[in-house]
């Protein structure tokens, strides 16, 4: 089983829409979330993170956890086609010497 | 404040050669890991270094080195070159806080070809 598990996709939402991302963990002890996008050609780029139950929102970001269930989503409101890109989701211990694991991406397009 | 910088950003390398790879971190931050991104496998951690010492390593074979420097920077080596370690290599610097949250930022990447 693999640590961090994400739908690899594509995942094809119309502008606008809510584009809904979806990642389980397998280690119960993770207390770190983060959300990182990735365009095609470029690095990770960090645009979420989370650490407690509950919804976490940034502009037309939310980031949801649920710890007794061992799943973190990242919702995109309003989509955009410039939310084209791979959406990685990584998970940490509660130390800061904890490795931070990533899944292994989900593919978002938003088509016009 | 500078971004994470990595250098070369491209590298071309035949079987057998070895390579060397630096990672210039955020001002500030003292922990540098290392990635491994290829299309089959995703990213994969390589090592993180904090304070000059390796903390995590990942599962790779001992061809995959590195260390980090008393100024943070760190640099990675992979030496005896294969075909199958041509990739993005990413290195990502973070600022380690006693809080549950460790987040990181990653540079650009050195991508390596290797013929």
């Amino acid at each position: 089983q693999k640590e961090v598990e994400q739908n690899s996709g594509p995942l094809s939402v119309p502008e606008g829409a809510i584009a809904s991302l979806n990642c389980t963990y397998s280690d119960r002890g993770s207390q770190s979330f983060f959300w990182y996008r990735q365009y095609s050609g470029k690095s990770p780029e960090l645009i979420m993170f989370i650490y407690s139950n509950g919804d976490k929102e940034d502009g037309r970001f939310t980031a949801q956890l649920n710890k007794a269930s061992q799943y973190v989503s990242l919702l995109i409101r309003d989509s955009q086609p410039s939310d084209s890109a791979t959406y990685l989701c990584a998970v940490s211990g509660y130390s800061s010497a904890s490795k931070i694991i990533f899944g292994s991406g989900t593919r978002l397009s938003i088509r016009p | 404040k500078a971004g994470v910088t990595q250098t070369p950003r491209y590298l071309i390398k035949t079987r057998g050669q070895q390579v060397t790879l630096s990672c210039s971190p955020i001002s500030g931050h003292r922990s540098v890991s290392w990635y491994q991104q290829t299309p089959g496998q995703g990213l994969q951690f390589l090592f993180e270094y904090f304070s000059e010492t390796q903390r995590n390593k990942g599962n790779f074979p001992g061809r995959f080195s590195g260390r980090q420097f008393s100024n943070s920077r760190s640099e990675m080596n992979v030496s005896t070159l294969e075909l199958g370690d041509s990739a993005l290599y990413l290195c990502a610097s973070s600022l380690p806080r006693d809080s549950s949250y460790n987040e990181q930022f990653f540079g650009p990447g050195t991508r390596l070809t290797v013929l």
